[in-house]
């Protein structure tokens, strides 16, 4: 089944606690990017990155960090956690545009940082 | 600068009745892909159209629909006969062709609740 895993998907942690949220995809699509969601702002891209070795920020990347070493993975790394930074994140992923080009979504981490 | 607008924060029907939600969205690109996603209460993102800029053609799923016109940029969904599982909040999002098709530009969202 094509799908994109994220976890943890609930994670409470606390100021300055690194963390990592993983995420992988199994359609060996070259495109993956990190959102993040919040109450009246829709979503809004963190990184994103075109392929193994390859990333970039997005509109919001401050506090974050990413890394693609394989094109299957591609973990977002809180470094030092702030509570601006509780949010529902979401992993996508999807072929680079096409005919049949879609982005498919991971199930979402909700995090809390206190 | 692209920007996706969905006007309507909060939408409340009452059961089978039809209700249409929103979108406006600014692009330069000529080249671009409209999406429409529906977050039920669960939280995950939930796929419902892919529509390409050359493809002004309406566009009827079961009780969904879809208007493309590109004269006012707007992309509206319609759900005729809503019903309680409607219930979540809908996203439409831009992507534009240089950003080869990969980042996602969301409207803030539009909260529907169908009241039995």
């Amino acid at each position: 089944e094509a799908q994109v895993t994220q976890n943890p998907r609930y994670l409470i942690t606390v100021t300055g606690k690194k963390l990592t949220v993983t995420c992988s995809q199994n359609m060996n699509h070259e495109y993956m990017s990190w959102y993040r969601q919040d109450p009246g702002l829709g979503l809004r891209q963190i990184y994103y990155s075109m392929n193994v070795e390859v990333t970039d920020k997005g509109d919001v990347p401050e506090g974050y960090k990413v890394s693609r070493k394989e094109k299957r993975n591609f973990p977002l790394i809180l470094e030092s956690p702030s509570p601006n930074q509780t949010s529902l994140y979401f992993c996508a992923s999807s072929r680079l545009a096409g005919e049949n080009y879609e982005q498919y979504f991971g199930p979402g981490t909700r995090l809390t940082v206190t | 600068a692209q920007k996706v607008t969905q006007a309507q924060t909060e939408i409340s029907v009452v059961e089978k009745e039809d209700v249409t939600l929103d979108c406006v969205y600014e692009t330069r690109d000529t080249t671009y892909y409209l999406f429409w996603y529906k977050q039920p209460p669960s939280g995950e993102l939930v796929f419902l159209i892919r529509r390409n800029s050359f493809d002004e053609q309406n566009e009827i799923s079961g009780r969904y629909s879809w208007n493309f016109q590109k004269s006012t940029s707007s992309f509206n969904f319609t759900i005729t006969a809503s019903q309680v599982v409607d219930s979540a909040v809908y996203f439409c999002a831009l992507s534009e062709w240089y950003n080869q098709g990969g980042k996602l530009i969301f409207g803030q969202g539009t909260e529907l609740s169908v009241k039995p």
